[in-house]
């Protein structure tokens, strides 16, 4: 019973495609992440939801959007994929925003590797 | 602009040695750090964290240490073991900087010999 899963687990796709990302956590958190991690390893965050709101969104592509149906889903669509947006792409989740707090750290899926094509 | 900067990409140690890992960050604003393990395939996972008011906090076999005046922490693991090899993460937050979102260090490989 995965606490925070993720799927696909790998995506190949070609240029000008569009493609989702499907996130969910059994936690019972109220706030959920997307996290892309660059070819130079950094974890940079995407978004966050809290309760299905979107309280960051980070400046990223207008490609990208998330879309929270509820507390438990967070998914990641992407539009017209370019070769850059290859990366791994980590779901997180957390008791209460923020997520730096001793008591509620991030729990994080196992990750997406995208490769555009 | 790298903020939380860690200089090793890799470090080796001995099993039942301490392994060191070192994180440096620039903005002095950040109060709150973390580390997080992270295995080949997987997320990372919370390991330990510290807040500006301590130099110092430990969990078992792990330690981190912080040196607000030279900008700098340290963990420390006493003694290693072979399942401690893994990417090791150095985060840091602050709430007006950052909406307390997590600033995110590259990583350095620790690997464990046996």
């Amino acid at each position: 019973d995965t606490a925070v899963s993720q799927t696909p687990k790998y995506l190949v796709t070609q240029m000008g495609n569009d493609k989702s990302i499907k996130c969910e956590q059994n936690l019972g958190h109220d706030t959920m992440y997307w996290y892309k991690q660059d070819s130079k390893k950094f974890l940079k965050i995407m978004f966050s939801y809290n309760n299905k709101e979107l309280i960051i969104n980070e400046t990223v592509p207008n490609r990208f959007s998330p879309k929270s149906p509820d507390k438990a889903h967070l998914n990641l669509h992407i539009n017209s994929l370019e070769l850059g947006d290859s990366a791994v792409y980590f779901c997180a989740s957390s008791q209460v925003g923020p997520p730096s707090s001793y008591n509620s750290p991030l729990h994080f899926g196992n990750g997406t590797r995208l490769t555009v094509t | 602009d790298q903020q939380v900067k860690q200089n090793s990409p890799s470090l080796s140690v001995q099993e039942g040695r301490i392994s060191i890992l070192n994180c440096d960050y620039t903005n002095s604003m950040f109060d709150y750090f973390l580390w997080y393990k992270k295995y080949p395939a997987e997320g990372p996972t919370f390991l330990i964290s510290i807040s500006s008011i301590k130099d110092k906090n430990e969990d078992g076999r792990f330690t981190v240490f912080l040196n607000k005046s030279a900008k700098h922490l340290s963990l420390h693991i006493v003694p290693s073991q072979p399942g401690d090899s893994a990417v090791y993460f150095c985060a840091a937050s602050h709430l007006h900087y950052s909406n307390y979102q997590l600033i995110w260090g590259a990583g350095t490989k620790l690997i464990i010999k046996p």
